[in-house]
């Protein structure tokens, strides 16, 4: 079965400062990953996607994530944070074939970016 | 393109009754649509996968005779949510794979659902 732990439930940072956010996945075959955003009492914004290819995947909103299959994760990062960055952010692995589209999401980090 | 839209974005209901929410796939034709739903505070949670003109898998413990899905074409997904009571309020969101791009879901905006 598909899994996905994100270890931080909470990650404050200054505005301006990096950011990594970490996401560990347990699937059978090469993943397909994916990065969320979600604002409050708002829907799921797609940050970026991993399926293939290029390990290190570049997304919106100045966002990258590096596939590492060794350690099995796909951790966010982003150089320099704004205030406008806060928010929920949700790890997910799809399925592939049969399943394709049906995702298992992590519990999400929340980030707080101080001014 | 792969724009799904979910209506009404939030619903009060009162206890007891039911409530309609739509998914629907508005450039693509949606073969699979999959529901969610998500607590306060907490990540989203699959409740069930429904194909075109199929009946719908759920997820163990989905009261599938409580949370009522209907996918009658490819591009409209129903989910019902019968006898509402306040533990069904929730934020419920809805995704949908199909057509070209057959390799991911594209989610629906969320509802909120308040059973008062």
């Amino acid at each position: 079965a598909q899994s996905v732990t994100q270890p931080d439930i909470h990650i404050t940072v200054s505005e301006g400062a990096s950011l990594e956010l970490r996401c560990n996945y347990s699937y059978g075959a090469t993943p397909y990953l994916f990065w969320y955003v979600q604002s409050p009492g708002q829907g799921l914004q797609l940050l970026l996607k991993y399926f293939s290819g290029d390990t290190l995947v570049q997304g919106i909103k100045g966002f990258e994530a590096e596939f590492k299959r060794s350690q099995s994760s796909f951790n966010l990062r982003k150089p320099s944070v704004h205030w406008s960055d806060a928010a929920e952010y949700f790890c997910a692995v799809g399925a592939h074939n049969t399943n394709a589209g049906k995702s298992t999401f992590g519990d999400g980090t929340t980030l707080t970016v101080k001014p | 393109g792969a724009v799904v839209s979910q209506h009404p974005s939030w619903v009060i209901c009162k206890s007891g009754t039911s409530v309609k929410i739509e998914c629907r796939s508005l450039d693509f034709q949606a073969t699979t649509m999959f529901w969610y739903r998500q607590f306060p505070k907490q990540s989203l949670m699959l409740m069930a996968t429904s194909n075109e003109g199929s009946k719908a898998t759920y997820e163990q413990g989905v009261e599938k005779d409580k949370f009522l899905i209907n996918h009658a074409s490819l591009t409209l997904s129903t989910l019902t949510v019968t006898s509402a009571h306040p533990e069904d309020s929730s934020f419920y969101i809805c995704s949908a794979r199909g057509g070209v791009i057959n390799t991911e879901a594209f989610f629906g905006q969320g509802t909120r659902l308040t059973v008062v």
